[in-house]
């Protein structure tokens, strides 16, 4: 069965600086996809990042990017220099799908 | 291009009710997926439709179901309502069919918040 956990339902972080968001994962598959999707308050969800399972360059976009360990099954976001816009509710996604309980970061002034 | 819409925005039900839920995909996208969103179980896989058929289905009862049409638009289904149903369901749509495997970004419609009363 495939499994998405993210450990973290809220953080906060203040504008500017750096913050991490964790998730782990399981799955029997030995070629996936995991993504990072961005639901800011009451608008709709939208892709991030995305990582191909087989590439062991780590994904980066802008200020977002990842750290994929595969053999642990961890694919945490790093968000550098957060803006206020940052704030949003952060899904974290395998290819299946399936999808994490979500992380609600909150980026303060 | 439109993006995924999705219809009604906002629906008020009582329990023991029945409701539809629809969404147009993005044009040239074939997949549909259908989601529930709650605050304390985060985003849960209702079903996927591709071509008409349903390809991969999530862990729910038997009283949520679908259907998708030649145009690729999608319907919802949710029969006999219950109060654990007040949920947003989001619909999103993708080119292809999403498999473990594929590479597949869902783009995601507003949702329909449904509350049963």
């Amino acid at each position: 069965a495939q499994t998405v956990t993210q450990s973290q339902p809220e953080m906060s972080v203040q504008e500017a600086e750096t913050v991490t968001l964790s998730c782990t994962y399981d799955t029997s598959e030995s070629n996936y996809y995991l993504f990072w999707y961005k639901q800011p308050p009451s608008r709709q969800m939208i892709l991030v990042i995305r990582q191909e399972a087989y590439k062991q360059q780590n994904a980066t976009e802008n200020r977002f990017s990842v750290n994929f360990q595969k053999a642990a099954k961890s694919f945490s976001l790093k968000i550098s220099d957060s803006q206020l816009g940052d704030t949003a509710m952060y899904f974290c996604a395998l290819s299946g799908p399936r999808f994490g309980a979500g992380t609600r970061l909150t980026v303060k002034p | 291009k439109a993006g995924v819409t999705q219809t009604p925005r906002y629906l008020i039900k009582t329990r023991g009710q029945q409701v539809t839920l629809s969404c147009s995909p993005i044009s040239g996208h074939r997949s549909v997926s259908w989601y529930q969103q709650t605050p304390g179980q985060g985003l849960q896989f209702l079903f996927e439709y591709f071509s008409e058929t349903q390809r991969n289905k999530g862990n729910f009862p038997g009283r949520f179901s679908g259907r998708q049409f030649s145009n690729s638009r999608s319907e919802m289904n949710v029969s006999t309502l219950e109060l654990g149903d007040s949920a947003l369901y989001l619909c999103a749509s993708s080119l292809e069919s999403g498999t473990a495997q594929s590479y597949n970004e869902q783009f995601f419609g507003p949702g329909t918040r449904l509350t049963v009363l």
